[in-house]
C-alpha cells in the first residue's frame, strides 16, 4: 500500500488556477474511477472537494474541479481565493481490500 | 446535520489496548459504509479501516492488520475501533468518517474531530 505522490507544495496569487497531480499506479489511480481529494485546513478536520475523480459534493465551489488521465489524477483550483490556502489530500481506491490509499499531501499557498 | 463525534483516545503503553468509539447522528446510520482514518502528528492523512453498512465487508490497512478490529452497532448509531498490541507508530489523530454505500467505494463525506492517541511509556 504505498502512498499516491503529490508535490509537496504549490503556490498561485489570487485569482490564478493552479494544478495539484497525485501520481499513482495501474493497481490504484489509473485502474478505478475512485479517487477524492480533501481540503485541510490547520487544526481542522478534512473536507471532501471531490470524489470519483470529478464529481463535487453539494456546497463546494465549481472553482474545484477535478480529472484523470492514465495512472495521474489533477485537482484544479480556479479563481484561487486566500482562504483556498490550505492542505490538499488525494486519496484512491487501490482495489480487493485495500480500500484506500492517500496522497502524501500538498500544501497550497496563495501569494 | 451529519455529526460524528469519536471518543476514547488518550496515552497509552506499548503493547496495550485502546477501544475508540464514533457516535454518529444526522443521517440514517446503517445505508453507510464507516470508515477510521488517522493522521500522526505533522504527518498526512492514512486510511486504517472500513466496515460496511452490515458489518459483511471489512478492510484494514496492512499497518494494522492482525491488531486493530472495526465494528459498529447500527441500534446505537456507533462504529468502534478496537486496538490492540498498539506501537508508537499508532500515535495519531484518529478520525471516523462516513463513507459511501460500500465500503469499496472508498470517499469519506464527512468527518469527525478526531480522537487523539498517544503511545508512549
Amino acid at each position: 500500500q504505498s502512498a499516491l505522490t503529490q508535490p509537496r507544495s504549490v503556490s498561485g496569487s489570487p485569482g490564478q488556477s493552479v494544478t495539484i497531480s497525485c501520481t499513482g499506479t495501474s493497481n490504484d489511480v489509473g485502474g478505478y474511477n475512485y479517487v477524492s481529494w480533501y481540503q485541510q485546513h490547520p487544526g481542522k478536520a478534512p473536507k471532501l472537494m471531490v470524489y470519483d475523480v470529478s464529481k463535487r459534493p453539494s456546497g463546494v465551489p465549481d472553482r474545484f474541479s477535478g480529472s484523470k488521465s492514465g495512472n495521474t489524477a489533477s485537482l484544479i483550483i480556479s479563481g484561487l481565493q486566500t482562504e483556498d490556502e490550505a492542505d490538499y489530500y488525494c486519496c484512491s481506491y487501490a482495489g480487493s481490500l485495500t480500500v484506500g490509499v492517500f496522497g502524501g499531501g500538498t500544501k497550497l499557498t496563495v501569494l | 446535520e451529519v455529526q460524528l463525534v469519536e471518543s476514547g483516545g488518550g496515552l497509552e503503553q506499548p503493547g496495550r489496548s485502546l477501544r475508540l468509539s464514533c457516535a454518529a447522528s444526522g443521517f440514517r446510520f446503517d445505508d453507510y459504509a464507516m470508515h477510521w482514518v488517522r493522521q500522526a502528528p505533522g504527518k498526512g492523512l492514512e486510511w486504517v479501516s472500513g466496515i460496511s453498512w452490515n458489518s459483511g465487508t471489512i478492510a484494514y490497512a496492512d499497518s494494522v492488520k492482525g491488531r486493530f478490529t472495526i465494528s459498529r452497532d447500527n441500534a446505537k448509531n456507533s462504529l468502534y475501533l478496537r486496538m490492540n498490541n498498539l506501537g508508537p507508530d499508532d500515535t495519531a489523530l484518529y478520525y471516523c468518517a462516513k463513507g459511501g454505500t460500500t465500503v469499496t467505494h472508498p470517499y469519506f463525506d464527512s468527518w469527525g474531530q478526531g480522537t487523539l492517541v498517544t503511545v508512549s511509556s
